[in-house]
Parts: C-alpha cells; structure tokens; sequence
C-alpha cells in the first residue's frame, strides 16, 4: 500500500535553531515529492518538487532532498514566520495524479 | 492573476440539502482537482479533471459530483449533505495531471449539522 509518514508530528524551535522535517514514503512508482506550506485557514502553498534521488531544492532558509527512500526538509536558522504546518505529499505513476499527504510538521518558531 | 478562486469560505448545511462549491483558476491549468482535509486523515482526492469535458473519481468519490464544462471552471456538487461530508474542502489545480506542484485555493469550511 502507498504510504507517507511524517516526522514529528510537531516541533517546536527556537529562533535561529536549525532542525529537519523527515517524509518517509513506500510507493510503487515515484513520479514527484512535493512540500507544501500550510498556514492555519488557508490552503497549501507549493514549496518544491523533487524527482529523483539525490536531488536537492533550495529557497531561502529552507532546503529540501531526496533519497529513495525518505525526504527531508532542512530549515535553518529559523524566524517565527516559519512557524506553519509542512506537507510532505508523494505523486505516484497513475492515471489520476494523485497526491498522496503525509499528516505533517506542525512547526512553531519562537522568538 | 488570482490563481485559484474558491466560493464560499465558510458553508453550515442541513442533512439532505444540496449544494455546489464553486472553483475557478485564470492559469490555463489543465488539471483540477478537489480534495477534502479532515483530522488525522490529511488531504484526500474527491474528483479530478484532466480537460474540459473530462473527470473522473479520486480517493473519496461517494456523495459528490463533479463536471468541467470550461478549462477554468471545476465546481463540486453535494448531492444530499450528510455529517460525515463536514470537512475543508481545497481546490487545486496543475499545469498537468502529474510532474507539476499543485496551486490550492483557500478552502471551503463546510459543516453539515
């Protein structure tokens, strides 16, 4: 069966304390793993998409890679605007695109 | 450019009254999809659509109805609202069915009492 699970289920830093957010997936085939930003009441925001093993995306304090096995997002020194729930979400080959979420990294950054 | 456009935010139904989310994006995407977020279930696929005149069932499909008439537009149907339908309701829409980050609207807060 499909499955994605995210590491801790919350995580509480201090400002400027680097930490990493962990996705393990099982799939059958890997298409895409996505991370996403959620902030309460809104809809997710796209972070990345990563492909293949060994690749890694960067934007701002936050970096994200892959191995075939698991995805981390690496957040460093962190402000409390980082402060949201991260989605990990695998896309699978099919038919109908679909994302399968992780319940994600409620993340809250103290000043 | 709005991105993806959800209507309402917030919606209180009766059991058994029906309803239709509305979902529009200016992105020329043609993929749309609809999944609902519920506590310790996370995101599921109700519905998707890979063009105009094109859907089919996602993850969740019982209760709902979906139809694309225009690339832009992909509203979502609840055909007679039961309890177990109270959940937020996200929109998302991609440049293709898959390889491409989804953009998600704001959400629909429905609660069926």
């Amino acid at each position: 069966e499909d499955q994605v699970t995210q590491s801790p289920e919350a995580l509480r830093l201090q400002e400027g304390e680097s930490s990493s957010l962990n996705c393990s997936y099982t799939v059958s085939g890997l298409r895409g793993l996505f991370w996403y930003r959620q902030d309460p009441g809104k809809g997710p925001e796209f972070l990345f998409t990563l492909y293949s093993a060994g690749e890694e995306k960067e934007k701002e304090r936050l970096k994200a890679t892959l191995t075939k096995k698991e995805s981390f997002l690496h957040i460093t020194a962190p402000k409390p605007e980082d402060s949201a729930t991260y989605l990990c979400a695998v896309q699978i080959v099919s038919n109908t695109g679909k994302l399968i979420f992780g319940q994600g990294t409620t993340l809250q950054v103290k000043p | 450019n709005a991105g993806v456009t959800q209507t309402p935010k917030f919606q209180v139904l009766k059991t058994g009254q029906s309803m239709t989310l509305q979902c529009a994006q200016d992105m020329n995407h043609e993929y749309m999809s609809w999944y609902r977020q519920d506590p310790g279930m996370g995101l599921r696929l109700i519905h998707y659509s890979v063009g105009a005149g094109i859907t089919d069932q996602g993850e969740v499909p019982n209760g709902y109805n979906v139809s694309r008439s225009t690339t832009e537009d992909f509203p979502l149907r609840l055909l007679s609202a039961a309890p177990s339908q109270t959940s937020v309701y996200f929109c998302a829409s991609s440049y293709r069915r898959e390889g491409y980050g989804y953009t998600f609207g704001s959400g629909t807060r429905l609660t069926v009492v």
